[in-house]
């Protein structure tokens, strides 16, 4: 089974503070995701990753950064987190045309 | 470039009705289609797909056709249970070679007893 795995399910951070949200997948994917999801907006992609140490923007990149050091981990950072970006984040990766999603990341910032 | 459109919800339903849910995009040749659903607290995912015209995505009782002739890929279900109720979105390759995908909006399903 194809297994996308998001370290943390809820987090809870202050304004200012530099936040990591941690994805694995286990399935050998050259391509990597990381979307945003809230209300009436649907889902947003902020970053890419199609290579080992190679990023692309999404259409909200802004705030945000990305690791890729490895090819199964992709790491999204919020720098200095603010209160915007209390979201859910979702990870995922793919094969071909076909996106696999892991279980989401909901982080507030207070 | 790509894109979808897809009914706004929320869609509220008895068990056993039928449900479509409509979605009907614009693209560059004849990209593959999909619908994934997203249960309450998860993620997405991924519920059919249908990679060329007239093909038929089926799963879990449910069934999209690819249908180029109106550019539609509507969901639909012939008889729906409360274990059915959650978001619903349909998408489409973004166009480049990433493997991205577009989404639309989602579709909030509830069913009730």
């Amino acid at each position: 089974d194809v297994k996308v795995t998001q370290s943390s399910r809820y987090l809870v951070k202050r304004t200012g503070e530099k936040v990591f949200l941690e994805c694995v997948q286990d399935m050998d994917h050259e391509n990597m995701f990381w979307y945003r999801q809230d209300p009436g907006l649907g889902l947003r992609l902020i970053y890419f990753s199609y290579d080992v140490k190679m990023k692309e923007k999404g259409d909200i990149p802004e705030g945000y950064s990305v690791s890729r050091e490895k090819k199964e981990r992709f790491s999204l950072i919020l720098e200095s987190a603010s209160t915007n970006q209390t979201s859910m984040y979702l990870c995922a990766s793919s094969l071909k045309d076909t996106i696999y999603f892991g279980e989401g990341s909901w982080l507030t910032v207070v | 470039g790509n894109s979808v459109t897809q009914m706004e919800g929320p869609v509220t339903l008895s068990e056993e009705a039928f449900l479509t849910i409509n979605c009907t995009y614009t693209a560059t040749g004849y990209p593959s289609l999909f619908w994934y659903v997203q249960y309450p607290g998860e993620g997405l995912q991924l519920l059919l797909k249908a990679t060329k015209a007239d093909d038929k995505g089926s799963n879990k009782g449910f069934e999209a056709t690819y249908r180029k002739e109106t550019t539609s890929f509507h969901l639909e279900k012939g008889s729906v249970q409360v274990s059915d109720s959650a978001v619903y979105f349909c998408a489409l390759p973004y166009g480049g070679s990433q493997g991205n995908l577009i989404f639309g909006k989602g579709t909030k399903l509830s069913v009730k007893p």
